[in-house]
């Protein structure tokens, strides 16, 4: 079935540094519809980023990740880390029938200055 | 203001009892879902939704039913609550496209 990696737990860096957070998806369906969520603490998760579209860039909140359907990844990209990034972010693929979601076990960014 | 609510916010439950969890959305849309949350599990989906009277199962629905009564309303059910569903529980709307779920503020359950 309709799988999602993420493989980093935990990363802490230093702010200023860039970010990335890997994602790798499994899916059986060419169509695939990907998604970063964010979830801060004492909030509730929300939308970061999503794409459909094989190669294209797509960019929110200085947060970007590019879909790539041959080598089925997703990862999100910051050039600088700053302190309010600091939250938990989940990768999600829309499954291929119906509306459902398959996420990541999530990675949880800590900025330290 | 807030589009999908839950309640409680946090509840403290004895292993066997029963514990009702609730969610409203005023966002108007079909599909609603729970999911719990736990450390090195991430969100992993109990039951979903998406039409008023009919529930439909999830990845995780072991141990859990749900009610959809209307379109706005969706409970989880624990009939006999346990140690393992110690966890954080989120409700979510989409629309039937399902291109963004929107959460609620989840609740805190401990099983004791």
């Amino acid at each position: 079935g309709d799988s999602v990696t993420q493989k980093e737990g935990l990363v802490t860096l230093t702010e200023g540094l860039p970010v990335m957070l890997n994602c790798t998806y499994q899916t059986i369906y060419s169509n695939a519809f990907l998604f970063w969520y964010v979830h801060y603490l004492n909030e509730s998760p929300r939308l970061l980023l999503k794409s459909s579209t094989d190669n294209k860039r797509t960019e929110h909140q200085g947060f970007h990740a590019t879909l790539h359907k041959s080598s089925s990844s997703f990862h999100l990209q910051k050039s600088s880390a700053q302190l309010s990034d600091s939250a938990l972010y989940y990768c999600a693929l829309l499954q291929g029938t119906g509306s459902k979601l398959s996420f990541g076990k999530g990675a949880k960014l800590t900025v330290s200055p | 203001e807030a589009a999908v609510t839950q309640s409680p916010r946090s509840k403290v439950a004895v292993t066997g009892g029963k514990v009702t969890l609730s969610c409203h959305q005023t966002n108007n849309h079909d599909y609603m879902y729970w999911y719990r949350q736990d450390t090195g599990h991430g969100l992993r989906l109990i039951h979903y939704s998406y039409v008023a009277d009919s529930t439909e199962k999830g990845d995780i629905p072991d141990g859990y039913k749900a009610s959809r009564p209307s379109q706005e309303n969706f409970s989880l059910i624990l009939e006999l609550a346990s140690l393992s569903q110690t966890a954080v529980y989120f409700c979510a709307s989409s629309d039937a496209g399902g291109d963004e779920q929107y959460f609620g503020p989840g609740t805190r359950l401990t099983v004791l």
